[in-house]
């Protein structure tokens, strides 16, 4: 079957760094996103990788290794308002969009 | 560019009526949509695929005569949920497939259903 993984809940300090792990299971792969999803607001889109390696932009960094099946997103800098949850999505061969649960990460102070 | 628009943002319903929830593409054509139902801390879970003109495809367990999706122009897509009940209470979402060639898929801003 299909299978995303990435850890429930995280916790952070204001200013440091933090990254999130997703692995994948899927038929097929076409790449694989990270959403960022503040509480009662739909998703928004923070990166896509479909080549091995790491995809910086600005505080935030998306890594993919496929022969691995696994990807991280690296926050920097952390500010109060990165308080979220963070979607990992992989796009299989038929490009449907498989979800993780998410992880929320808690900021604090 | 690439917004989608949700109407309405919340509605309060009684129990037995139907909710018409609409998705549109606001600056570009999606000939792909996308229907999401969230529950309180868990993950998106995919309802259906709606392509313009045709009919949708629901996911297992989702049933079609419920939950009817129409997708009339390269605009709108519409969810009704009919007969809605207490357990219908949810945040639904909608999504436009995107122009990008990985198919980045763009989120409506969600419809927030309170069945009484």
């Amino acid at each position: 079957g299909q299978n995303i993984d990435q850890p429930t809940e995280m916790t952070a300090t204001e200013g440091a760094i933090v990254q999130i792990n997703c692995t994948y299971q899927t038929s097929g792969f076409n790449g694989l996103f990270w959403y960022q999803q503040h509480a009662g607001e739909a998703p928004t889109f923070l990166s896509y990788n479909v080549l091995d390696g790491l995809e910086e932009k600005g505080r935030f960094s998306s890594f993919l290794s496929r022969s691995k099946g696994y990807s991280y997103l690296l926050l920097k800098e952390l500010q109060m308002k990165d308080s979220a949850s963070y979607l990992c999505a992989a796009l299989d061969s038929n490009y449907q969009l498989i979800w993780g649960a998410g992880t929320k990460l808690i900021i604090k102070p | 560019g690439a917004v989608v628009s949700q109407h309405p943002s919340w509605v309060i319903c009684k129990s037995g009526t139907s909710v018409k929830i609409e998705c549109r593409s606001l600056d570009f054509q999606a000939t792909t949509m996308f229907w999401y139902r969230q529950f309180p801390k868990q993950s998106l879970m995919l309802m259906a695929t709606s392509n313009e003109g045709s009919k949708a495809t629901y996911e297992q367990g989702v049933e079609k005569d419920k939950f009817l999706i129409n997708h009339a122009s390269l605009t709108l897509s519409t969810l009704t949920v009919t007969s809605a009940h207490p357990e219908d209470s949810s945040f639904y979402i909608c999504s436009a497939q995107g122009l990008a060639d990985y198919n980045e898929q763009f989120f409506g801003p969600g419809t927030r259903l309170t069945v009484l």
